[in-house]
């Protein structure tokens, strides 16, 4: 089945205790990307990657890191949570061409306390 | 800044009426247009997408798209009480990046 697998799906975690969301997708899309979900402010993009080794910062990327070492993965690094941080994170996946549909992640819902 | 707006609502119809959902962009560059259903506590997932200025029907669901206006909507008819979720509208741009509007509640009232 074509998926976006996110994990863990929820965390509850303490200010500056560093942590890791990964993602992963089995649609060898080369587009993956990480957005953030806030109440009265909708999807806000994090970061991108246009394909391996290839990434570039959206448009609310502090506090976050990310990596591209291989197709199929794209983790979301928290370095140092912050309570700010709080929110529901989505990965997504696409094709570099085609309709550019995003194919979504289950979400994760990370508590900063 | 590059910006999708949409009102928040909730907006609320009763059931088996027209609804109608809207969504103005910013930026003139954009290329290709889409309309992502989510329910509460759950992943957007695609109703459907629009390139070309006019209007493009998949079954109850018909997208609108002016260009010029920068303005596109989205009508579902014969509303359905399953109908009631968060639509977000999202545009692609020549960076190949989405954007996406805050998203419009809609209630379907039976």
């Amino acid at each position: 089945e074509a998926q976006v697998t996110q994990n863990p799906r929820y965390l509850i975690t303490v200010t500056g205790k560093k942590l890791t969301v990964t993602c992963s997708q089995n649609m060898n899309h080369e587009y993956m990307s990480w957005y953030r979900q806030d109440p009265g402010l909708g999807l806000r993009q994090i970061y991108y990657s246009m394909n391996v080794e290839v990434t570039d910062k959206g448009d609310v990327p502090e506090g976050y890191k990310v990596s591209r070492k291989e197709k199929r993965n794209f983790p979301l690094i928290l370095e140092s949570p912050s309570p700010n941080q709080t929110s529901l994170y989505f990965c997504a996946s696409r094709l570099a061409g085609g309709t550019g549909e995003l194919f979504f992640g289950e979400g994760s819902r990370l508590t900063v306390l | 800044q590059k910006e999708v707006e949409q009102n928040s609502g909730p907006l609320s119809v009763p059931e088996g009426a027209i609804a109608s959902l809207n969504c103005t962009y910013s930026d003139r560059g954009s290329q290709s247009f889409f309309w992502y259903r989510q329910y509460s506590g759950k992943s957007p997932e695609l109703i459907m997408f629009i390139y070309s200025n006019g209007d493009k029907e998949d079954g109850r669901f018909t997208a609108q798209l002016n260009k010029a206006s920068q303005y596109v909507s989205l009508l579902i008819r014969d509303s359905q009480p399953s109908d009631s979720a968060t639509y977000l509208c999202a545009v692609k741009n020549y960076g190949q990046n989405f954007v996406f509007g805050p998203g419009t509640r809609l209630s379907v009232l039976p």
